[in-house]
């Protein structure tokens, strides 16, 4: 089963330039995620996807967008990338976000390094 | 608003004993409370949750939890541990309602480590 596959699983990039990172469940899940992992700050959540067609801010947007593709799809843009974006990016899905006691399953995430 | 605290940045065991890692909760209403792990380069995986019911809660490779509404806690224990119990670990709880739906909340994590 390969659940939450993300891709590219390593990227350098330099300030300025535009990336987007790829997601995709199969899963069948309705919602997906995606976050941010920087040290001592947990995981921070970036934009999600309640359901097929719909977005919404998390708690750190500024500098990113996403589009929700299909309902295997979420991806993350990069418009114009910054130092301070420089994290491990990851994607989670869940069976139905209004589902709350559902777990969420997660990608093995994107190492962006921006210099 | 919600929020879960992990206060430990890091435990050390020895392999055989006991283990516990710290969780407490802040919410208003039921609480939804989660642990997830995470080993090198991968992603959480999830091991455990509480919703309802019973406080022990049992979950994958041997971990359990104890809920404790008194003390807002949630901690993770396992009776034996393992070297290969080494890993990053964090507590979750389920946010306020929001646009969509619920948003998990994640803990700032605390790493595990076990001496053989």
């Amino acid at each position: 089963n390969a659940g939450v596959t993300q891709t590219p699983k390593f990227q350098v990039l330099k300030t300025g330039q535009s990336m987007t990172l790829q997601c995709a469940q199969d899963m069948n899940h309705n919602s997906m995620y995606w976050y941010r992992q920087d040290p001592g700050m947990g995981l921070r959540l970036i934009y999600y996807s309640a359901s097929e067609g719909t977005t919404d801010k998390g708690e750190v947007p500024n500098g990113y967008n996403v589009s929700r593709l299909n309902k295997r799809e979420f991806s993350l843009r990069l418009e114009s990338a910054a130092p301070s974006q420089t994290s491990v990016y990851f994607c989670a899905s869940s069976v139905r976000q209004l589902y709350s006691n559902q777990p969420q399953h997660f990608g093995d995430g994107t190492r962006l390094s921006i210099l | 608003a919600q929020s879960v605290a992990q206060p430990e940045d890091q435990v050390n065991v020895a392999e055989g004993n006991p283990l516990t890692v710290k969780c407490t909760y802040s919410v208003s209403g039921n609480p939804y409370l989660f642990w997830y792990v995470q080993y090198p380069n991968r992603g959480l995986q999830f091991l455990l949750k509480y919703i309802t019911g019973d406080n022990l809660v049992k979950g994958s490779y041997g971990f359990e939890a104890e809920f404790n509404k008194s003390q807002t806690s949630f901690h993770l224990k396992k009776p034996s541990a393992l070297v290969s119990d080494s890993a990053l670990y964090f507590c979750a709880v389920r946010d306020t309602l929001v646009a969509g739906g619920f948003k998990t909340i994640f803990g700032a994590g605390t790493r595990l480590f076990v001496k053989a």
